[in-house]
């Protein structure tokens, strides 16, 4: 499974979109690409995931670059309760783990 | 709610002790994991079954952890002689295994063992 580089920490104000970058350079063609958060103490919450085609769903919307080297999640109105830690996750159509990294701390401000 | 269930949601024990964690994947999943996570880090992965077998398991599962899904419904992981290094939260997650596409995991809520 391809690595991800997610920056540690983000701010964002509330209202505002929060837009968390991802980058998978290593990224093969049979993998996809997968978002989940993690509010303090819970498991860990699926987002979203993509393959070539951005992809939007009632929680947020996930661009990927043309190369597939590189991803954002978006959520489009950030709220005090998406403050999580967000992890990006590149796994194989035929993967059988998830391997998490340490993900983007997201803080939404009031 | 039909989502992935874990039991119990916290244990205390003493080292030395086993303890044994149950979890309920989403009925129709035939695929389950267990993961365990640390203060501060992201989850790990420990082990997986499809249906009743258990396919993969990680260098993390020392001799004293057994997993197990007898049915293929249920499935239970078992620590023995429980040490402090024990101590997290053990995540359980299960998906659909079908012929081609993603096979999203989705998580339970955790067990969050204290070793004391």
């Amino acid at each position: 499974d391809a690595k991800t580089t997610q920056p540690t920490s983000m701010d964002c104000a509330e209202g505002r979109a929060a837009n968390l970058p991802c980058n998978h350079s290593t990224i093969s063609g049979n993998e996809y690409v997968y978002w989940y958060r993690q509010i303090h103490s819970q498991g860990p919450q699926y987002i979203i995931h993509g393959l070539k085609n951005n992809e939007t769903n009632e929680m947020a919307s996930l661009i990927i670059t043309e190369d597939r080297k590189s991803s954002t999640l978006i959520l489009p109105h950030a709220t005090l309760r998406d403050t999580a830690v967000y992890y990006c996750i590149a796994e194989g159509e035929y993967g059988n783990k998830l391997v998490f990294g340490a993900g983007t701390i997201l803080r939404v401000k009031s | 709610d039909t989502g992935v269930s874990q039991n119990p949601r916290h244990k205390i024990t003493k080292r030395g002790q086993n303890v044994t964690f149950r979890c309920d994947p989403i009925s129709e999943h035939n695929r389950l994991y267990w993961y365990r996570q640390t203060l501060g880090q992201g989850p790990e992965f420990l082990t997986y079954f499809q249906n009743e077998a258990q396919l993969e398991k990680s260098r993390l599962l020392s001799d004293r952890f057994s997993a197990e899904r007898p049915k293929g419904s249920f499935s239970t992981l078992e620590i023995q002689r429980t040490e402090q290094g024990d101590s997290a939260m053990y995540l359980c997650a299960s998906s659909l295994r079908a012929s081609g596409g993603p096979k999203t995991q989705y998580f339970g809520p955790g067990t969050r063992l204290t070793v004391l």
